[in-house]
């Protein structure tokens, strides 16, 4: 059955940086494109971009360019997330989610809680 | 950027009502869009695409309809199982951009 596996909860210093992973299974690893999603604390859903899985190509949505980065491994069929000069108000729930052809999200990781504190 | 606005933002019922949510957009987005339900500490799950396509596995009582700026998500006979927050999510155009919720209390 197709899973996405994340990576477990980050604590980190304003400042610091984050690498977030994201394992797609049961599926063609460069068939689908990866979403990412922050969802902050009693918050709503905010896209932050995707990456396409066989090309490598990222897009990140406006208020999430520069200090975010989409990136792949694909030797180890992964995808990645990294949060540099992290601030307080990036404490959040990080999902990634595989996109349908049909543009909807039809699954997702459990969520990667970020959070940063002095 | 389109901006999906839901309706209500909160809406408390008791079970086996009828529940409308309503999701509109800034521009016409034809029929791109999906609905999701979050359950606490759940991550999301996606219940109707293209407008109102259902998915396996997403209970009868999910129903979705609209296009272009007016959305509708209708849960029929609600079940106490349904409470949860539901978001509307655009895939017509970059940025792709998400409703800002409802949340369902069921009494």
């Amino acid at each position: 059955q197709v899973q996405l596996e994340q990576s477990g909860s980050e604590l980190k210093k304003p400042g610091a940086s984050v690498r977030i992973s994201c394992k797609p299974s049961g599926y063609s690893f460069s068939s689908y494109a990866i979403n990412w999603v922050r969802q902050a604390p009693g918050q709503g859903l905010e896209w932050m971009g995707w990456i396409h899985t066989n090309t490598g190509n990222p897009s990140y949505a406006p208020g999430f360019t520069g200090r975010f980065v989409f990136s792949l491994d694909t030797s180890v069929g992964t995808t990645f997330l990294q949060i540099s000069r992290l601030q307080e108000d990036d404490t959040a729930f990080y999902y990634c989610a595989r996109e349908s052809p049909s543009g909807d999200f039809d699954y997702w990781g459990q969520g990667t809680l970020v959070t940063v504190s002095s | 950027d389109i901006v999906l606005t839901q309706s209500p933002d909160f809406k408390s019922v008791t079970p086996k009502e009828k529940v409308t949510i309503t999701c509109r957009a800034s521009q016409s987005i034809g029929r791109s869009l999906a609905w999701y339900q979050q359950k606490p500490g759940q991550s999301p799950k996606v219940l109707i695409k293209y407008a109102s396509q259902s998915l396996s596995g997403v209970p009868s009582r999910f129903s979705g309809s609209g296009s272009r700026t007016e959305f509708t998500l209708t849960i029929n006979s609600l079940e106490a199982e349904d409470a949860a927050i539901y978001y509307c999510h655009q895939s017509s155009s970059f940025p792709y951009t998400f409703g800002q919720g409802t949340k369902l209390d069921i009494k």
